[in-house]
């Protein structure tokens, strides 16, 4: 059974923090990563993928990979409270099928 | 804008109706999607297409059929609505890549 796994949060960080997401998967065969962005009552966005072991950095986010232990975070710096969304991670499956997490709820407190 | 768009938004209907979403997209993208999005289960899939009548069951198919005739279009239908389907519909397009995301459709079955 291919997981990926999230924790389900709420994960609450001051304005101008850095917030940090985390994902674990299963299926070592993965090798492309993404995360969505989710606000309520909207559909899934994509933020950023990730394909190669370290870091890849798009303005104030930033996505990293490491392979050897299945991780993937997402790090977001000086979060803002249009920040606060629902996160979901997915890995990419030999069939290009996306297996998704569960999310992680956000909240940026001003 | 992504060109991607689901119809209808909103619906109402009785249990034991068979009802039919619609997503249609300009992209002429490959790899089409249908999930149902329900609070505390993320994004379950229910069936999902990788050509014009090329389709396969996902995680949550039972009640479920598809059909896609057309690239640009992939049918949802509900057999016989329960509650049970109430839920959020979300409809997704893929080249292979990551996937975007329609803007979904709220049924509701009383």
């Amino acid at each position: 059974q291919k997981e990926v796994e999230q924790n389900s949060g709420p994960l609450s960080v001051p304005e101008g923090a850095i917030a940090s997401l985390n994902c674990t998967y299963s299926d070592r065969g993965s090798q492309s990563f993404f995360w969505y962005r989710q606000y309520s009552g909207k559909s899934p966005e994509l933020i950023m993928f990730i394909y190669s072991n370290g870091d890849k950095e798009d303005g104030r986010f930033t996505a990293q990979l490491n392979k050897a232990s299945q991780y993937v975070s997402l790090l977001i710096r000086d979060s803002q409270p249009s920040d606060s969304a629902t996160y979901l991670c997915a890995a990419q499956d030999s069939n290009y099928q996306l297996i998704w997490g569960a999310g992680t709820k956000l909240i940026i407190k001003p | 804008d992504a060109g991607i768009t689901q119809s209808p938004r909103h619906k109402v209907t009785e249990t034991g109706t068979p009802v039919t979403l619609r997503c249609h997209q300009t992209e002429n993208h490959r790899y089409m999607y249908w999930y149902r999005q329900d609070p505390g289960h993320g994004l379950r899939l229910i069936h999902y297409s990788y050509g014009v009548k090329d389709t396969d069951k996902g995680e949550v198919s039972d009640g479920y059929s598809v059909s896609r005739s057309k690239t640009e279009d992939f049918l949802l239908t509900l057999e016989s609505a329960t509650s049970s389907q109430t839920s959020v519909y979300f409809c997704a397009i893929s080249d292979g890549g990551g996937y975007t995301f329609g803007s979904g459709t709220r049924l509701t079955v009383v």
